[in-house]
Parts: C-alpha cells; structure tokens; sequence
C-alpha cells in the first residue's frame, strides 16, 4: 500500500491564481482530512469529509474548497490565492469515527504564495 | 474538544527515559487521549492512545491518572531519531477531527 499520497510536494504561487493539490489514500479510509500547519505551530483543520459526497468545515475553511467524490481521492482547491494560504499543507485519513484518532498522513505540499 | 497544556520544548540526552506531560483539565467522560510525533518536513504520526491507567506499546507508554486531568508520555531511553514534535490530543473515541496544539518540541542530544 502507498498510504496517502500527495502532489505536488512544492509548489510556487503568484497572488490571485488558482490551484488544487491532490490527495489520495488506498487504505479504504471512510474519512479523509485537509490541514494547514505555518512555521512551528501546530496543525489546523481546514475541512474533513466522513465519506464520499460529504464534507464539512473545519477551523480554517475559509479561501479553500473541497469534493469527496470518490472514497479514494480528496482534492482541496486554493482559489485567488493569497501570501497567508503560504503553510505546509497535509492530507490525512482514517478508517471511520472508532477510529479517527488514529490518522494517517501524508508527506505534505509545501505552498508559497508570492 | 478539551483544551490542552503541555511544554513548549525540552532537552535530553542519549539513553534517558523522557516523560512529557500534558494538562487537560476540561477533559470529558467519553474523551480519548492520544499523543502523536512528528519529525521535520514530515507529517504526523500516532504513536498510542488510552483512555485511563496505562497503555504501552513498542514505542511508548501513557501513563494516565485516575482523575484524568493529565496524561504522561514516557519515552525510553530516548535516541537521537527521537527528536520531533510531540502532540497530545484529547477527544471524544468517536469524534469526527482531532484539534493539534503547538506540541512539545523535544530534543536529543548526544
């Protein structure tokens, strides 16, 4: 299994432009998750889905949008980008709610927005 | 979600047991404590979990009160592979997201 995959692993924006970073897992997680995490502070949520067709926000939704039209893949989409969407961005996934403490992450997408 | 509290960073040396404690004082009843590690340029991992006494596994023990109001990562003899960041996390066992704090930046020393 390759676990949750991510592309790209680095990406430079100019401000206003678009762009999504892709995400999948081949674990048959039912949840999948999309955080932001700034230099040397923690993870925030930006949104989560609990299965395909459905997802919802998290702490930091806003500038972000998402779709869950497949168990497999949760792309998050970056319009009008602007210098404070510049983070690491990571995907994770769980198998469902019993378990959804234990999250399974991916390597990351460095984004820099200039 | 409970808040919680635990040390920015802390130090130790090659082959020293390190316990780092986090503070969760609104934790509820049917709240889970889980602790996960992250090293640089990668994501989080989790490392265990538990709900009251103490759990070990290969990694790590947690080591968790009777009132649960804090909970105690122990680490054995720490090496230098195990400097990362370390999360504690408290939530419900069937929460749909977990909410990461700062974490507690461990160093290693040789």
């Amino acid at each position: 299994n390759a676990g949750v995959t991510q592309t790209p692993k680095f990406r430079i924006l100019k401000i206003g432009q678009s762009m999504t970073l892709q995400c999948a897992q081949d674990m048959n997680h039912n949840y999948m998750y999309w955080y932001r995490q700034d230099p040397g502070m923690g993870l925030k949520l930006i949104y989560y889905s609990v299965g395909a067709g459905i997802t919802d926000k998290g702490e930091v939704p806003n500038g972000y949008n998402v779709s869950r039209s497949t168990t497999e893949d949760f792309p998050l989409r970056l319009e009008l980008a602007a210098p404070s969407q510049t983070s690491v961005y990571f995907c994770a996934s769980s198998y469902d709610a019993s378990r959804s403490y234990e999250q399974y992450f991916g390597p990351g997408t460095r984004l820099t927005v200039t | 979600l409970a808040k919680t509290t635990q040390p920015i960073s802390m130090d130790s040396y090659e082959g020293q047991e390190v316990n780092i404690t986090c503070s969760h004082n609104n934790i509820a009843t049917n709240d889970y404590i889980t602790w996960y590690q992250q090293f640089p340029s990668q994501g989080p991992r989790f490392i265990i979990q538990g709900y009251k006494t103490k759990v070990t596994n290969e990694v790590a023990s947690l080591f968790i009160p009777a009132d649960r109001k804090s909970s105690t990562l122990s680490l054995p003899r720490v090496s230098l592979s195990d400097t990362a960041v370390y999360y504690c996390l408290v939530g419900g066992h069937n929460t749909d997201k977990l909410i990461f704090g700062t974490g507690t930046r461990l160093q290693v020393f040789p």
